[in-house]
């Protein structure tokens, strides 16, 4: 009854090589996040999608991209990873229409850069 | 801009209490919340508050607000070692936004 499903678990890229990680959800949330997570720092938002409006932060490279192409999934492509990239990626739901805003996170993809 | 600050470490005997604590910036923050993450997890929520309350209880967890000074405490009473984790004080900056603060590892010495 897995709710924010992330795959791969583990991914290894070149440096320079596309890479895509995906997220899906069964909870009909309008809402999905993208987080990056180094070692030791809060979780850092990328982006995240607002029913079918993607909203950027502003410190977020051009390198990372997303696509929402339906409520359920919601994928991170990083066009070109540098050795920076590699983190731990965290997927995360949340409803607007629920009163505490509370976020429902994937279990991540830990992304190597060699 | 928002910004959330909580110390790194906490180390608690196990049995005792650990209080964690976490100081934010935005008085306007409606809720304030309490994740927790476990080795080579995603961040799962323990608790929130309401900004119109001042403490609130759940079992063994307790929240303190204080919005005063803007300071956030949570409580643990009779830590066990499964309470073992990164602990993130985080605080709501938009309708679908919140922000985290750097976390606390907490570790039970027996």
């Amino acid at each position: 009854d897995a709710m924010v499903i992330q795959n791969p678990r583990y991914q290894v890229t070149q440096f320079g090589k596309p890479v895509t990680l995906s997220c899906s959800q069964t909870l009909n949330h309008n809402v999905m996040y993208w987080y990056q997570q180094k070692s030791s720092q809060a979780p850092k938002l990328l982006f995240h999608y607002y029913d079918k409006d993607f909203n950027n932060e502003a410190d977020t490279p051009d390198n990372f991209q997303s696509r929402r192409p339906n409520t359920s999934f919601c994928f991170l492509d990083i066009r070109s990873p540098g050795l920076g990239d590699a983190a731990m990626y965290l997927c995360a739901t949340s409803s607007t229409s629920g009163s505490d805003n509370e976020q429902f996170f994937g279990p991540g993809t830990r992304l190597t850069v060699l | 801009g928002e910004d959330v600050e909580q110390s790194l470490f906490l180390s608690v005997r196990e049995g005792d209490s650990s209080v964690i604590n976490c100081t934010y910036t935005d008085s306007s923050s409606t809720y304030l919340y309490w994740y927790k993450q476990e080795p080579g997890a995603g961040l799962q929520l323990l608790t929130y508050i309401f900004s119109n309350m001042d403490m609130k209880q759940d079992q063994r967890l307790t929240v303190l607000l204080n919005k005063k000074d803007k300071h956030l405490s949570l409580r643990i009473a009779d830590t066990q070692t499964g309470d073992s984790a990164i602990y993130f004080c985080a605080e709501i900056a938009s309708a679908s936004k919140i922000i985290f603060g750097s976390g606390t590892r907490l570790s039970i010495r027996p």
